[in-house]
């Protein structure tokens, strides 16, 4: 069955600190790639996602994620986080052949002003 | 354009009630999905749509129906609420089924006593 790990439950940075947060995947087929994120008190919006192409992904905000095929990862970075990426970040895997959307279990983010 | 839009944004429950979670979307989306959303487990998908009258099963289905009569709707109905099912609930459109962003509403806060 498709599953979603996300290494990090949660994560505490200083302001200016580099941010990786992993996600892994099991999926044998092809897949589209997202990562989701869930500021306090607002609804999840899209950050950034891989469909096809270049695996290194560029999103909003500075972040950007690479594909890493041979294993089945999709780790989010950012090399200086700010006070205001305090939120819930989540990796979504979407299986080509079903459509169906499956997250991971989250990774709060706190960055410390 | 107010994308999806989800009432009511709280509700408390007894055991046994039923009620239905509405879900609007007014983006012309053919695919719809109810998620739960819980501390620890990330988002998991309840039901899904990919177009009025065809619906599926996601990861959670069971104590959950759902319809799809209009390109705009999917209300999710509770049908004997439990504890277990409280949660935040979250409805979703997108525009397309493979590669395509999710919008997501602003969620409902489900308490079950």
């Amino acid at each position: 069955a498709q599953s979603v790990s996300q290494h990090n439950h949660h994560v505490i940075l200083s302001e200016a600190a580099s941010l990786e947060l992993g996600c892994n995947y099991s999926y044998g087929g092809t897949v589209n790639l997202f990562w989701y994120v869930q500021y306090p008190g607002q609804h999840l919006q899209l950050l950034l996602k891989y469909f096809s192409g270049d695996p290194l992904v560029k999103g909003i905000k500075g972040f950007e994620a690479e594909f890493i095929k041979s294993k089945f990862s999709f780790n989010l970075r950012k090399p200086s986080v700010q006070w205001s990426d305090t939120a819930e970040y989540f990796c979504a895997v979407e299986s080509s052949n079903t459509g169906k959307l499956i997250f991971g279990q989250g990774t709060t983010l706190q960055v410390k002003p | 354009n107010a994308g999806v839009t989800q009432t009511p944004k709280f509700q408390v429950l007894k055991t046994g009630q039923s009620m239905t979670l509405q879900c609007a979307q007014d983006m012309n989306h053919e695919y719809m999905s109810w998620y739960r959303q819980d501390p620890g487990m990330g988002l998991r998908l309840i039901h899904y749509s990919v177009g009025a009258g065809i619906t599926d099963q996601g990861e959670v289905p069971n104590g959950y129906n759902v319809s799809r009569s209009t390109t705009e709707d999917f209300p999710l109905r509770l049908l004997s609420a439990a504890p277990s099912q409280t949660s935040v609930y979250f409805c979703a459109s997108t525009n397309s089924d493979r590669g395509d962003t999710q919008y997501f509403g602003p969620g409902t806060r489900l308490t079950v006593l």
